[in-house]
């Protein structure tokens, strides 16, 4: 089955860069979105159709797509960016037969 | 303002079965494919299920294929999950969400289903 990849956590300090990264075999065919969920929350999309950021997003959230790999990319952290950071895409069937999420990325604001 | 409203979860036995509802408001819910979205506790995301905007197309992932049946009846603005043969492993908050091309830009507050016996 198709899987998406991210990193199990990152670790920044305020105002610095994070980037966190998803890859997946599909995604230079596929769109890809990305959503925030802090703890007891609902999640929120942040990015999608891998570069496009839904209106009240802070501009700090971008995206980008390299290849088999997408790459969220959070400028400037700050505190309240702490939390669990989501990839979601799908198979290269081009059909929604397996629609997928990684397995997220825990992101610390240290 | 888009409200997503799922109802429904209870702690419910190996085996048994379980119907969710979720209301939705503030858009025209006949336009847009609506799908499920899953989450035990303490993991991530995983998708369930979607249905096009008229019921005409669904899809489900392997976990749930013929176990689960996704519903809509456009004219409540409502979406449905049929939960049969339930598994301990699904037990899960089970979130309604609203689809914005291939991902999902609103989802609601989930409601809770534990398979335990």
């Amino acid at each position: 089955s198709y899987e998406l990849t991210q990193p199990p956590s990152v670790s920044v300090s305020p105002g610095q860069t994070a980037r966190i990264t998803c890859s997946g075999d599909a995604l230079p065919k596929q769109y890809a979105y990305w959503y925030q969920q802090k703890p007891g929350q609902a999640p929120v999309l942040v990015i999608y159709k891998d570069s496009e950021r839904p209106s009240g997003i802070p501009e700090r959230f971008s995206g980008s797509s390299s290849g088999t790999t997408v790459t969220l990319t959070i400028s400037g952290v700050q505190a309240e960016d702490e939390a669990d950071y989501y990839c979601q895409s799908a198979d290269s069937s081009g059909t929604y037969e397996n629609v997928v999420f990684g397995g997220g990325t825990k992101l610390t604001v240290l | 303002e888009v409200q997503l409203v799922e109802s429904g979860g209870v702690v419910v036995q190996p085996g048994g079965s379980l119907r969710l509802s979720c209301a939705a408001s503030g858009f025209t819910f006949d336009d847009y494919t609506m799908h499920w979205v899953r989450q035990a506790p303490g993991k991530g995301l995983e998708w369930v299920s979607l249905i096009s905007w008229d019921g005409g197309s669904t899809y489900y992932a392997d976990s749930v294929k013929g176990r689960f049946t996704i519903s809509r009846d456009n004219s409540k603005n409502s979406l449905y999950l049929q939960m049969n043969s339930l598994r301990t492993e699904d037990t899960a908050l089970y979130y309604c969400a609203k689809a914005l091309y291939e991902g999902v830009d609103y989802w609601g507050q989930g409601t809770l289903v534990t398979v335990s016996s």
